[in-house]
């Protein structure tokens, strides 16, 4: 258990569909992200808060919406997603800058477009 | 352009042996860097850092080893176990910076086998 917790681990949703993924953490953290994990690639950052406020985001289609209510809490809204967005969705979260910033990550979900 | 390359993606090593795993990157202005150990079906778990200051890092099993000159660095873990493996990413950043710049660069990950 790293303190980040993803829900749900699995999700499979059609084309047309909306879902919505959940993030939380309680380490006193102030910064959060979504990475996604495809096949053969890097983990890719798709979108940073810092201090509930969004500071990045990196060219992410507008099908994936993402929203910060607090500082624990990390939602990514998803609709009208393609099969190439099938990926590993991980939730991170650290302290917002300097040494030993390491961002701890959740377990992710597992997401097929169908 | 990828800044942080792991580039080979698998290693197969026998149990008491040692693994090691090799990350280069391109971006000078990185002074962080991190190693992830990660299993099937969960995210990624913080494993040792280096700070650019220094050279080694040792904890337990793993030592971090940090060229500067040669924008390399590598992840030792001795002796391997079967539980070793994994993927294990590399990661860098720049400490000094908020915002994107501060944000942790991933490699594509090796994945180890320790075979028993």
């Amino acid at each position: 258990e790293t303190g980040v917790t993803q829900t749900p681990r699995h999700l499979v949703m059609g084309m047309t569909n909306k879902k919505s993924l959940k993030c939380e953490q309680h380490l006193g953290h102030n910064a959060m992200y979504w990475y996604k994990q495809s096949a053969k690639k890097p983990l890719e950052l798709m979108f940073v808060y810092s201090l509930e406020e969004r500071v990045e985001n990196n060219s992410v289609p507008s099908r994936f919406s993402p929203e910060c209510p607090n500082s624990s809490h990390l939602f990514l809204h998803l609709h009208t997603l393609q099969p190439e967005d099938s990926a590993l969705y991980l939730c991170a979260s650290s302290l917002e800058s300097g040494i030993g910033t390491e961002a701890f990550f959740g377990q992710g979900t597992r997401l097929t477009v169908v | 352009d990828q800044q942080v390359k792991q580039n080979s993606p698998s290693l197969s090593v026998q149990e008491g042996r040692i693994s090691i795993l090799n990350c280069d990157y391109t971006n000078s202005m990185f002074d962080y860097f991190l190693w992830y150990k990660k299993y099937p079906a969960e995210g990624p778990t913080f494993l040792i850092s280096i700070s650019s200051i220094k050279d080694k890092n040792e904890d337990g099993r793993f030592t971090v080893f940090l060229n500067k000159s040669a924008k390399h660095l590598s992840l030792h873990i001795v002796p391997s176990q079967p539980g070793d493996s994994a993927v294990y990413f590399c990661a860098a950043k720049r400490t000094n910076y908020g915002g994107s710049q501060g944000n942790l660069i991933f490699g594509k990950g090796t994945k180890l086998s320790v075979k028993p």
